[in-house]
């Protein structure tokens, strides 16, 4: 069964703060991405990566960094928190192209 | 420009009918749709997929059919049971070279079931 962690449910942070939303998959799986949701505007990509240390934009990586130093970790980065990307923040891995992404429980951030 | 719309934001459904979801979409370059179910609080749980060489793909109580003329996608729910009562996305990725594929996401329909 795939699991895929993100470390906390919950967070909340300061404008200003830096801050790290941190996954981890269990699979072996090459491919890991970051979404946020929020209200009437879906899930939008904001960066995924395809192996170690690479990195891709997706939809609306303004705002974020990524760091991917092992395989079963992806680590999202908001250098400088603000109350725009007050979000649910989820985490989804894959294997291979066009395969089942599995998704994480989320972590609901917001920023004050 | 959104390109995958969910147009119906809600939809209500008596248990043991049939629910029908709609999509749309218009990159023609996608190759590869997916439905995702989600409950408040938890991550988006995969359904069922299609991909673009095909026009039905069947699991369970579970139907997708793609129009790809149309550019339109549907997932079939039969019978309805009160299980069902989620936020349903739909989703379509396609083959850019790289060594992934993001989703491009609707934003949702939230069906309801009745008993």
């Amino acid at each position: 069964d795939v699991k895929v962690t993100q470390s906390s449910r919950y967070l909340v942070k300061r404008t200003g703060e830096k801050v790290f939303l941190e996954c981890v998959q269990d699979m072996d799986h090459e491919n890991m991405f970051w979404y946020r949701q929020d209200p009437g505007l879906g899930l939008r990509l904001i960066y995924f990566s395809y192996d170690v240390k690479m990195k891709e934009k997706g939809d609306i990586p303004e705002g974020y960094s990524v760091s991917r130093e092992k395989k079963e970790r992806f680590s999202l980065i908001l250098e400088s928190a603000s109350t725009n990307q007050t979000s649910m923040y989820l985490c989804a891995s894959s294997f291979g192209r066009g395969n089942i992404q599995y998704f994480g429980a989320g972590t609901r951030l917001s920023v004050l | 420009d959104q390109q995958v719309k969910q147009n119906s934001p809600s939809l209500s459904v008596q248990e043991g009918r049939i629910s029908i979801l709609n999509c749309d979409y218009t990159n023609s370059m996608f190759d590869y749709f997916l439905w995702y179910k989600k409950y408040p609080a938890e991550g988006p749980t995969f359904l069922i997929s299609i991909s673009s060489i095909k026009d039905k793909n069947e699991d369970g109580r579970f139907t997708v059919f793609l129009n790809k003329s149309a550019k339109h996608l549907s997932l079939h729910i039969v019978p309805s049971q009160p299980g069902d009562s989620a936020v349903y996305f739909c989703a379509a990725s396609f083959y850019s070279g790289g060594g992934a594929d993001g989703l491009t996401f609707g934003k949702g329909t939230h069906l309801i079931i009745q008993p």
